[in-house]
């Protein structure tokens, strides 16, 4: 059972537009959400989280909205540099002191030049 | 200051041999975590460790898998008997103290069983 999900495996975007990454979740206990970027052969890095009792969150380039009661979050880059090519996961956390995260399967970025 | 690393980088092994899997935190971080990505697959958790103890065993697959950490740093994967679909990427990743903080990972041990 999936509890987060990001069904688009990949994306496109123009250099200097708009990307946005989505992330769907079941788990109404999840209340702590984190996006991790990826390039191949290392390990995630962290690039922005959100708590629950927020509904945004920036962080320069980065801004991630957070809409609880469709359980959706979705993450904004912009505008888009082609470093910003990479597999982005989303991740999250339940309440009260389970200490895992759990990640969707990620999206793969592209910008074109 | 030094991230997390991990060894070997890349392991081959034969089916039903057994393999070690190292990781070394960051210094001073409290909290370890062990997860795996298989193909197309997102991280899967296996195991966390609050210092030397592991409070949370739940994503470990089967009996085959364990691991331990000892004086509050250095942990050890170790994967009995592989099995081919055991073949994937082991991650670990360290924090300063709760999941609530940022976990900083290794580069992963790709681990093929043939």
């Amino acid at each position: 059972d999936q509890q987060v999900k990001q069904n688009s495996p990949s994306l496109s975007v123009q250099e200097g537009r708009i990307s946005i990454l989505n992330c769907d979740y079941t788990n109404s206990m999840f209340d702590y959400f984190l996006w991790y970027k990826k390039y191949p052969a290392e390990g995630p890095t962290f690039l922005i989280s959100i708590s629950s009792i927020k509904d945004k969150n920036e962080d320069g380039r980065f801004t991630v909205f957070l809409n609880k009661s469709a359980k959706h979050l979705s993450l904004h880059i912009v505008p888009s540099q082609p470093g910003d090519s990479a597999v982005y996961f989303c991740a999250a956390s339940e309440r009260f002191g389970n200490e895992k995260l759990t990640f969707g399967t990620g999206t793969r970025l592209t910008i074109i030049p | 200051g030094a991230g997390v690393s991990q060894s070997p980088s890349n392991k081959v092994t034969e089916k039903g041999k057994d393999v070690e899997l190292r990781c070394d935190p960051i210094s001073g971080h409290t909290a370890l975590y062990w997860y795996r990505q298989s193909l197309g697959q997102g991280l899967e958790f296996l195991i966390y460790f609050q210092g030397n103890s592991a409070p949370d065993k739940s994503g470990l697959p089967s009996d085959r898998f364990s691991a331990e950490r000892t004086g509050g740093s250095v942990s050890t994967l170790t994967i009995q008997r592989t099995q081919q679909e055991d073949s994937a990427v082991y991650l670990c990743a360290s924090s300063p103290g709760s999941v609530r903080e940022t976990q900083y990972f290794g580069p992963g041990t790709r681990l093929l069983v043939l």
